[in-house]
């Protein structure tokens, strides 16, 4: 059974630039998470939907940041314009949210770096 | 909002000793607490979860404990081997009953063994 599938796993590019990274969650899922892992910050919480709709964008850094989730099986996060200090690994994850059932799986990760 | 402390952000043990990894979290309504296994280039994995209706739960060489009234939980691996060499993160969320909530997690052990 696939797991958390993100797209790219690797991104360079250079400050300015728009960047959308992809993520389709375990087929069944009704939660999708993204979250960013730094070295000063740990992991944190960006965004997360439930059904398809956004609960908490708290975590979002700034008006630069952009997420979306057009359907159950797809999410994008967009960066528009990215700085260097974007550069992280973005995680998305999901879980079966209803039902009290919570485990996270997380994909593998893009690795950002903004030049 | 939920902040969880982790201690300690290094942890050497001889191979087939125990380790012990502590978190306190500050929000008394949390009542889910997972923990993750990180290795390198990869994403999270939870290892073990426990909520906050039990004290202790088990899975092998794998142990977590929570104390709600001193808001604290520990995660302890006995018999430890080379392949537990990784970045073990703790996390708390809470369920409302709506569906999931995002994770607030730990900055991070990284447990080392020592053949």
């Amino acid at each position: 059974d696939a797991g958390v599938i993100q797209s790219p796993r690797h991104e360079v590019t250079e400050m300015g630039q728009e960047v959308t990274l992809r993520c389709k969650p375990i087929s069944g899922h009704n939660s999708l998470f993204w979250y960013r892992q730094t070295m000063m910050r740990g992991l944190e919480l960006l965004i997360y939907f439930n059904n398809n709709v956004p609960i908490d964008d708290s975590g979002m850094p700034e008006d630069r940041f952009s997420a979306k989730m057009p359907n159950a099986s797809f999410s994008t996060l967009k960066i528009q314009p990215s700085e260097p200090r974007d550069s992280a690994v973005y995680f998305c994850a999901s879980s079966l949210g209803a039902g009290g059932l919570k485990t996270q799986y997380f994909g593998p990760g893009t690795r950002l770096l903004v030049l | 909002g939920e902040n969880v402390e982790q201690h300690p952000s290094t942890l050497s043990v001889q191979e087939g000793d125990s380790a012990v990894i502590k978190c306190t979290y500050s929000d008394s309504a949390s009542n889910y607490f997972p923990w993750y296994k990180q290795e390198l280039g990869k994403g999270p994995q939870l290892i073990i979860d426990i909520r906050s209706n039990v004290g202790e739960k088990k899975d092998q060489r794998i142990a977590v404990t929570l104390n709600k009234t001193a808001k604290h939980f520990s995660l302890h691996i006995t018999e430890t081997q080379p392949e537990d060499s990784a970045v073990y993160f703790c996390a708390a969320s809470m369920y409302s009953g709506g569906g999931a909530d995002g994770l607030t997690f730990g900055k991070g052990t990284h447990l080392i063994i020592q053949p």
